[in-house]
């Protein structure tokens, strides 16, 4: 699995974009970009995925450059309820590997 | 109805113990995982199994084994607990081979 840069923590404002940025300079050409979040211990819950096309779903948009070596996670309008680390995974889709490694994430703060 | 179901949430037990975690899922998913979450909050796959093929990560003692009586369920054994053990695990499932991944709510696991 590709190794994935994220910063630490960030903080939003309630009811602004949240943006959040992923490094995966070593990500290669059939490995997939993944984004999980954990809510204060719960279970880790799957937001969205993509290859080379931005992807957009009920939850989050997700924006991919063109050289595969970084992405952003969109949150278009940040809730309380959107306080929680943030994953960034490369992982393969289908045939292939499909265990899950998760590093440190995002620590997300939407504040009020 | 619950996706992904463990039992117990909560699991306090001794030192040199026995001790089996239950999980189930409903979605008619054909792999399962276990993860384990310790105090630093880094969660790690520990197994996945699918249609009889169990893929274990290197570094799980052989303490901990994963049984699967049918698709539907993946219990995890742990003999001879240890204080290390202590940590939150976590239960997960997916569509054959993807990494679009379902967890359960967790069992945190104290070792005295």
């Amino acid at each position: 699995d590709a190794k994935t840069t994220q910063p630490p923590s960030m903080d939003c404002a309630e009811g602004r974009a949240a943006n959040l940025p992923c490094n995966h300079s070593t990500i290669s050409g059939n490995e997939y970009v993944y984004w999980y979040r954990q809510i204060h211990s719960q279970g880790p819950q799957y937001i969205i995925h993509g290859l080379k096309n931005n992807e957009t779903n009920e939850m989050a948009s997700l924006i991919i450059t063109e050289d595969r070596k970084s992405s952003t996670l969109i949150l278009p309008h940040a809730t309380l309820r959107d306080t929680a680390v943030y994953y960034c995974i490369g992982a393969y889709s289908g045939a292939g590997s499909y265990q899950l490694t998760f590093g440190k994430g995002t620590k997300l703060s939407v504040i009020p | 109805d619950t996706a992904v179901s463990q039992t117990p949430k909560y699991l306090v037990t001794q030192m040199g113990n026995d001790k089996s975690i239950k999980c189930e899922q409903n979605l008619g998913h054909d792999t399962m995982y276990w993860y384990k979450q310790d105090s630093k909050k880094f969660l790690k796959i520990m197994f996945s199994y699918n249609n009889k093929e169990l893929i274990i990560n290197e570094t799980v003692p052989n303490r901990f084994s994963p049984k699967s009586p049918d698709k539907a369920h993946l219990n995890l054994h742990i003999n001879s607990l240890e204080l290390g053990d202590s940590a939150v695990y976590f239960c997960a499932s997916s569509q054959v081979r993807q990494s679009e991944q379902y967890f359960g709510p967790g069992t945190r696991l104290t070792v005295t």
